[in-house]
């Protein structure tokens, strides 16, 4: 079945840093739609941002992704990490005209230092 | 908009205890969708309903565990007999139908605690 990974499971970086937290994908289907969520402490999941086009970035509040369908990644990405960025960050797969649901990834607890 | 409703916010229940979850999704929103989540396990997917009929109910335990969505404005879950390790937050998200997918928005979140 369709399986979303995240090998990190805890990601340590010093402020100002960049930050590049991996999501490789497997599914059967041709047209996957990925999503990165994003978790702060005491606080529900919210979508950080979305894709389903092959090979265009994606960015929003400075992060951003690219889903590489040749290589089934969609890599979460900023340039300078901020303490604020400290979160429980998800992987997420869906395919258009499925049920809906969305495979979650494992999930990469993102620690920023002073 | 007042986002996903979930109460309550916390409940702690007694071994053997019988626990009721709410949630009420946003309004329009035909797909809910509960999940738990503990720090051992991350984020784990227990059901999910298309316009108040269950489509998938893989995450759920066989037994004690039971949802019901008797109306598009609420959904419930229910645990019988409650253990310790069903001591968890219980998530609860909505989405657009459609020619999707969507955007799942998540509630606050049930915290239960079994003593």
């Amino acid at each position: 079945g369709d399986s979303v990974t995240q090998t990190e499971g805890l990601v340590t970086l010093t402020e100002g840093l960049p930050v590049m937290l991996n999501c490789t994908y497997q599914t059967i289907y041709s047209n996957p739609f990925l999503f990165w969520y994003v978790q702060h402490l005491n606080e529900s999941p919210r979508l950080l941002l979305k894709s389903f086009t092959d090979n265009k970035r994606t960015e929003h509040q400075g992060f951003h992704a690219t889903l590489h369908k040749s290589s089934s990644s969609f890599h979460l990405q900023k340039s300078s990490a901020q303490l604020s960025d400290s979160a429980l960050y998800y992987c997420a797969l869906s395919e258009t005209g499925s049920n809906y649901q969305l495979i979650w990834g494992s999930g990469t607890k993102l620690i920023i230092k002073p | 908009n007042a986002g996903v409703i979930q109460t309550p916010r916390h409940k702690v229940t007694g071994k053997g205890q019988e626990a009721t979850l709410w949630c009420e999704p946003i309004s329009g929103h035909s797909a809910v969708f509960w999940y738990r989540q503990t720090i051992v396990q991350g984020l784990e997917f227990l059901t999910y309903f298309r316009n108040q009929a269950p489509i998938d109910d893989s995450g759920m335990p066989k037994e004690r565990f039971s949802a019901q969505m008797p109306n598009q404005s609420h959904s419930t879950l229910k645990i019988q007999s409650t253990q310790p390790q069903d001591s968890a937050v219980y998530l609860c998200a909505s989405s657009l139908a459609g020619l999707g997918p969507y955007e799942q928005y998540f509630g606050p979140g049930t915290r239960l605690t079994v003593l």
